[in-house]
């Protein structure tokens, strides 16, 4: 069975660091693209960043230079390092996978359960 | 960056009714484009991709259709489990990424 475990979050102050993790099971982890996808409590899903099987990065405006996707396919685990955090991150983390193997950029599909990051003072 | 608009808002039906959501894109993104599900307090589940392709394990009540700038996600007869918010996504023209802002489908 496809899990995926976020863990990381939590409350922190503005401006501050942050790194989530997603442990990954049930599949070849290094043959799928990787992404992290944000929802505002009670608004809608904010495509953050994705991670290609190969290694490539890719990102949404507003956190480039800010958060750092990576993968480690010897832990199966994908990374999100957030820095410069502010109360527009504050959101619930999910991490979803790439529905085929060897795809750049694919539908999402599964999610984990999501984390929740709360930045405030 | 691709910008999808989904209607109506929220959609008031009653269990075996049939629902028709929409989502339009604010430029052609040829059948680069899936269907969500998220039910409170869960992730979002895969329904639709590549405009009308089901996903593993997703019933036949569901279908999509469309390409270039419109398409409709169909449920034919309405199971209690449905009622939910649906979002549409695209991938033709990325990053980013692109999520329409939802349809909420609520039991009238």
């Amino acid at each position: 069975e496809v899990q995926l475990l976020e863990s990381g979050g939590g409350l922190v102050q503005p401006g501050g660091s942050l790194r989530l993790s997603c442990a990954a099971s049930g599949f070849t982890f290094n043959t799928y693209a990787m992404n992290w996808v944000r929802q505002v409590p009670g608004k809608g899903l904010e495509w953050v960043s994705g991670i290609s099987s190969g290694g490539t990065t890719y990102y949404t405006d507003s956190v480039k230079g800010r958060f750092t996707i990576s993968r480690d396919n010897s832990k199966n685990t994908l990374y999100l390092l957030m820095n410069t955090l502010g109360a527009e991150d504050t959101a619930t983390y999910y991490c979803a996978r790439g529905r085929t193997p060897n795809v750049r950029m694919d539908w999402f599909d599964p999610w984990g359960q999501g984390i929740l990051v709360t930045v405030s003072s | 960056d691709i910008v999808l608009t989904q209607s109506p808002a929220t959609l008031s039906l009653s269990p075996g009714e049939r629902a028709t959501l929409s989502c339009r894109a604010s430029h052609s993104v040829s059948n680069y484009l899936a269907w969500y599900q998220q039910k409170p307090g869960q992730a979002p589940r895969l329904l639709i991709y590549d405009a009308s392709n089901r996903a593993t394990g997703i019933p036949a009540r569901f279908s999509g259709s469309g390409s270039g700038t419109d398409f409709t996600l169909t449920i034919s007869s309405l199971e209690p489990e449905d009622f939910a918010v649906y979002y549409c996504q695209q991938r033709s023209s990325w990053p980013p990424i692109t999520f329409g802002q939802g349809t909420r489908l609520e039991i009238k």
